[in-house]
């Protein structure tokens, strides 16, 4: 089974960095995800990591540890549209398609 | 590229009767999954359909059924409804890749 574990909520401030957790415990892995979802929106695609190590895009950057079963989104330069949950997912890839198990979300507010 | 499409945005039943929530993949994209998201937590995978067949199923009853079309858009069906199915219900497509989609959504009440 999968079973993965994110913080429920994180508050930052505008122009600082936040640091959102992931852990995961699966029968296999095949990469891990990051979405980022605004409030009745769809989720929308930041990252997927495969290998150990960390990957940089723009203000937004992640990072993987597969020995570890962890993983981190940190955010840079804060700004107030980032305000949204972010959700961590693992896929799990069988014969017939794959689905994506997602945690709890991390929801973040940033303030002023 | 219109990207995924759902329909309806917003729905409202009441106890005990049927909904059937329309899902359009991105161009090009062959394969389409179901999630549902309750309030304040993450998406649950319901099934996930290609080439006309449901190929994945995740923990969800009978109540939760689809289909999926020639034209690989998809319809979510569920019966009976209870209170607890009230939620957004997300559609995702792929192509083959590892990333999914993500539909806006159908927001589902139930009273």
């Amino acid at each position: 089974g999968q079973n993965i574990d994110q913080p429920t909520e994180m508050t930052a401030t505008e122009g600082a960095i936040v640091q959102i957790n992931c852990t995961y415990q699966t029968s296999g892995f095949n990469g891990l995800f990051w979405y980022q979802q605004h409030a009745g929106e769809a989720p929308t695609f930041l990252s997927y990591n495969v290998l150990d190590g960390l990957e940089e895009k723009g203000r937004f950057s992640s990072f993987l540890s597969r020995s570890k079963g962890y993983s981190y989104l940190l955010l840079k330069e804060l700004q107030m549209k980032d305000s949204a949950s972010y959700l961590c997912a693992v896929p799990q890839f069988a014969a017939a398609g794959n689905k994506l198990t997602f945690g709890g979300g991390t929801r973040v507010l940033v303030k002023p | 590229d219109a990207g995924v499409t759902q329909s309806p945005t917003h729905l409202i039943k009441t106890r005990g009767q049927q909904v059937t929530l329309r899902c359009s993949p991105k161009s090009g994209h062959d394969t389409v999954s179901w999630y549902q998201q309750a309030l304040g937590q993450g998406p649950q995978f319901i099934f996930q359909y290609y080439e006309e067949e449901e190929r994945q199923r995740g923990n969800f009853p009978d109540r939760f059924s689809g289909h999926q079309f020639p034209n690989y858009s998809s319809e979510l069906n569920v019966n009976a409804l209870l209170l607890g199915d009230s939620a957004l219900y997300l559609c995702a497509s792929r192509a083959g890749g590892n990333e999914q989609f993500f539909g806006p959504g159908t927001r589902l009440t139930v009273l």
